[in-house]
């Protein structure tokens, strides 16, 4: 079963534009991360936020986390084609769980 | 740095046959855990293996199996396949285990018929 719910499931914009994905979970966690997967890749690690962090930055990216409401958001912004992929939150409960994911498509 | 290898990259087997998967962590990882992926049920933990030793499993039948050797090298085994079993399965490795940022490997697309 999966802990994350990724919200939405499917987002499609413009070169340039910001993107924002939400993920919300269910039970208390150490750690909580973003990873991305396209065909020519795989699965990377984007960003990990510990549970006593609510902000954090790496380069285009920006991952909020609330333990008060259990969820998490990813933007990306001014976004590039090459962000074309399906992103999952990943969350440490009682093991590893991963959202079903949401499907940015960015197009030129 | 080597990346996670996993062999073999495509597999195809029959309904009741066993299949045994192989995954070579990045050099100094002693964690590797093993997910599957299928488009129904998306990305499932199986089970994380530390120093040998099986830290966390997942809610998997016992069919699943893995170890780890002392290279940290790990193997799953799954028998008795079924139709359903039919997945992309994918190892991943960390220095300090599945909490924190885990390196994957391309995975092993299994087919059983």
């Amino acid at each position: 079963s999966q802990q994350g719910e990724e919200d939405p499931q499917a987002l499609s914009i413009q070169e340039g534009e910001n993107a924002t994905m939400n993920c919300s979970y269910k039970t208390s966690i150490n750690n909580l991360q973003w990873y991305r997967q396209n065909s020519g890749r795989g699965l990377v690690h984007l960003i990990l936020i510990r549970s006593n962090e609510r902000e954090k930055h790496s380069g285009r990216l920006r991952v909020t986390l609330d333990t008060s409401k259990k969820s998490s958001s990813l933007l990306i912004t001014a976004s590039r084609a090459a962000d074309t992929a399906s992103y999952f939150c990943a969350t440490d409960a009682d093991d590893m769980r991963f959202g079903a994911g949401t499907r940015l498509t960015v197009k030129p | 740095k080597a990346g996670v290898t996993q062999t073999p990259r495509y597999l195809i087997k029959t309904r009741g046959q066993q299949v045994t998967l192989s995954c070579s962590p990045i050099s100094g990882h002693r964690s590797v855990s093993w997910y599957q992926q299928t488009p129904g049920q998306g990305l499932q933990f199986l089970f994380e293996y530390f120093s040998e030793t099986q830290r966390n499993k997942g809610n998997f039948p016992g069919r699943f199996s893995g170890r780890q050797f002392s290279n940290s090298r790990s193997e799953m085994n799954v028998s008795t396949l079924e139709l359903g079993d039919s997945a992309l399965y994918l190892c991943a490795s960390s220095s300090y285990g599945y909490s924190y940022e885990q390196y994957f490997g391309p995975g092993t697309r299994l087919t059983v018929t």
